[in-house]
């Protein structure tokens, strides 16, 4: 049973490109979250969805920072323009719909703007 | 807005030792997350927590909660090498039906234990 699957592990840009971070959930998970973790930090939450919506986006940045978990497929971050200040880890982590809705991590997408 | 404190942020043991790790949120929630991380690794769920009261054990971590102090506590006994990592605790925001909602987390307790 695989767990939480993200790719890729590693990516660097340089400053202005764009990333895209991409999330598998758990076999039968249909909610995703994705996390930020700056160095030496604790994770920070950036949004919640469902497919094919978004439940809770309060801790996206406002511009160039956009999430989508369309029908079919992974879950994807996506970073526009991106900036030095980007650099950091980026964790997805899913659930189910029952239980105690624990929330399952990923290994997580080190970026790293250049 | 929730904020979550934990103390220490930095803890050198000796193994053997005993230690616990304090965890205070301010505002309430219903349940509370546990979770290890290993350098340049992710998450490992330790211990899901979902009433006031709650006891967890699982081998030399056990870890309560209390709802009322908006305090949860981690407690490590006879600690050994493995045990080195960042523990981080993570409430859940506020209380409602959805358990599926955004944690928390605090800013760690990173854990070195010494042979």
């Amino acid at each position: 049973n695989a767990g939480v699957m993200q790719n890729p592990r590693h990516l660097v840009r340089r400053r202005g490109q764009e990333a895209r971070l991409r999330c598998s959930p758990m076999k039968g998970h249909s909610h995703v979250y994705w996390y930020r973790q700056l160095p030496e930090e604790g994770l920070k939450f950036m949004v919640y969805l469902q497919k094919e919506n978004i439940i809770d986006e309060s801790g996206m940045p406002k511009e160039r920072f956009s999430a989508e978990f369309p029908k079919e497929g992974p879950s994807i971050l996506r970073i526009q323009q991106v900036v030095r200040g980007d650099s950091a880890a980026y964790f997805c982590a899913s659930s189910g719909t029952s239980g105690a809705w624990e929330q399952y991590f990923g290994p997580g997408t080190r970026l790293t703007v250049t | 807005e929730l904020k979550v404190e934990q103390n220490p942020l930095f803890l050198s043991m000796q193994e053997g030792k005993n230690y616990t790790i304090y965890c205070n949120y301010s505002t309430t929630s219903d349940r509370l997350y546990w979770y290890r991380q290993d350098p340049g690794k992710s998450l490992e769920s330790l211990f899901v927590l979902l009433s006031n009261g709650a006891v967890k054990q699982e081998g030399r971590l056990m870890a309560s909660l209390d709802t009322k102090a908006r305090l949860s506590t981690l407690h490590i006994t006879a600690a050994v090498h493995d045990l080195s990592a960042t523990y981080f605790c993570a409430p859940k925001g506020g209380i409602s039906n959805f358990g599926n909602e955004k944690l928390t987390f605090g800013t760690g307790t990173r854990l070195t234990i010494i042979p």
